[in-house]
């Protein structure tokens, strides 16, 4: 168990909806970051907060969006889905920044868009 | 960008023999850090070894050992007396600054 907590765990929902995928870091990691893992793409990184702030972004879609709230949880919406946005969607947490930082990983939630 | 490849999509290696996965990458930061990933089917992604850039040994966590060859920008993962457990996918990853970046990663299958 990483100590990363990422619920749901499972979600299914149909084109155009918009879902709320939510991450609770390990007890004092103040980073976090999520993760897109689909077949095709393979582990694609989205976005990062640290203590609050928006610091990195990757290849995340404007329809999609996150926050980390003041208690350091985390939540990515995923607005107007497609079918393509099926995949493996995982939250990390890490103790510290810079390049030393190794990532803890959730148990990921897999979002299937039908 | 960074760039991380791991040419190998598939590999096999018979239980209790040692294997090396492959993992070469792209920077011209020369503080990185370099990670290894493993991937069950269960699908949570489980933390393995960790290789500063400017680390003189190479990265050892108990069966799991880091061949990191700077100049070749190399970072391959040593599995030694490999274990049934062990078949999963094996990402490597770098890290800059904020995000990790991975590979395509490698499919590890231990025969009995």
């Amino acid at each position: 168990d990483s100590g990363v907590t990422q619920t749901p765990k499972h979600l299914i929902t149909a084109t155009g909806q918009r879902v709320t995928l939510r991450c609770s870091p390990r007890s004092g990691d103040l980073s976090v970051y999520w993760y897109q893992q689909s077949l095709d793409q393979g582990l694609q990184f989205l976005i990062q907060y640290y203590n609050g702030e928006e610091r990195a972004k990757g290849n995340i879609l404007e329809r999609f969006s996150a926050q980390q709230f003041p208690d350091l949880h985390s939540e990515l919406n995923l607005s107007s889905l497609e079918l393509g946005d099926s995949a493996l969607y995982f939250c990390a947490s890490s103790p510290r920044q810079g390049a030393k930082a190794e990532a803890f990983f959730g148990q990921g939630t897999r979002l299937t868009v039908v | 960008a960074q760039k991380i490849t791991q040419t190998q999509p598939g590999m096999f290696v018979q239980e209790k023999e040692a294997v090396t996965l492959d993992c070469t990458y792209d920077t011209s930061d020369p503080s990185y850090g370099l990670f290894w990933y493993k991937q069950p089917s269960s699908g949570e992604m489980i933390f393995l070894i960790y290789q500063g850039s400017y680390d003189q040994q190479n990265a050892t966590e108990g069966r799991y050992s880091l061949n990191f060859q700077k100049a070749r920008k190399s970072a391959n993962l040593v599995i030694s007396a490999s274990q049934l457990g062990d078949s999963a996918m094996y990402f490597c990853a770098m890290r800059e600054n904020a995000d990790m970046r991975f590979g395509a990663g490698t499919r590890l299958t231990v025969k009995p």
